[in-house]
């Protein structure tokens, strides 16, 4: 079946230095690829996202790369601060009729170490 | 620009019972998804609404049930609670991005099966 593996589940760096969370897609029909953090309480927030046909995209400190031919994204944070410290999913989308089909991965905690 | 609201924010129920939860999609927004989301795990699709109709449907038995109504607000009902369905529940209203939906989270409503 359709299915989203991501990884690390979790991951610990030093205040400034960069984060690497890697995901893989099964259903090449996906066209669309967002990441949401998620902090202790509160729903996922969506931090970035890419479409199928850009290899990639940045936002300040956060960037997205996407290869379709091996159906990989990952989600690359620099510099990173303590207020990074969260639980990270990527998810994976495609349309049918109209209607939206998300699978998501199984998350990553990041911890950010002062 | 309100985001997604949910009602309540926490809840608890006994086993057998049965729950509603409610959510406000994003203004502008007329897709409703509703996930579970178990302890350390990511979101799992329950079902989408769309024009007062589900849509799509994840793999959860018919205990779970909705409803949209005509200003895209929608209902969660839960029935003969089990102690498997205590998990935070959030609410997804999707905003429409070309041939995409950006899919934009509530902050949850938690539920606790006792």
């Amino acid at each position: 079946g359709e299915n989203v593996e991501q990884h690390p589940s979790t991951l610990s760096v030093q205040e400034g230095d960069s984060a690497v969370i890697k995901c893989t897609y099964s259903d090449s029909a996906s066209n669309y690829f967002p990441w949401y953090k998620q902090e202790l309480g509160k729903g996922p927030q969506l931090i970035i996202d890419i479409r199928s046909n850009v290899g990639e995209k940045k936002d300040q400190r956060i960037a997205v790369t996407l290869n379709k031919t091996a159906k990989h994204f990952s989600l690359h944070i620099t510099e990173t601060q303590p207020e990074d410290s969260a639980v990270y999913f990527c998810a994976a989308s495609k349309s049918t009729s109209g209607t939206y089909k998300y699978i998501f991965g199984t998350g990553t905690r990041l911890k950010v170490l002062a | 620009d309100a985001g997604v609201t949910q009602s309540p924010t926490h809840l608890i129920k006994t086993r057998g019972q049965q729950v509603t939860l409610r959510c406000s999609p994003k203004s502008g927004h007329d897709t409703v998804s509703w996930y579970q989301q178990a302890l350390g795990q990511g979101p799992q699709f329950i079902f989408q609404y769309y024009e007062e109709e589900e849509r799509q449907r994840g793999n959860f038995p018919d205990r779970f049930s909705g409803h949209q109504f005509p200003n895209y607000s929608s209902e969660l009902n839960v029935n003969a609670l089990l102690l498997g369905d205590s998990a935070l529940y959030l609410c997804a209203s999707i905003g429409l991005a070309g041939d995409t939906g950006e899919l934009f989270f509530g902050e949850g409503s938690r539920l606790t099966v006792l």
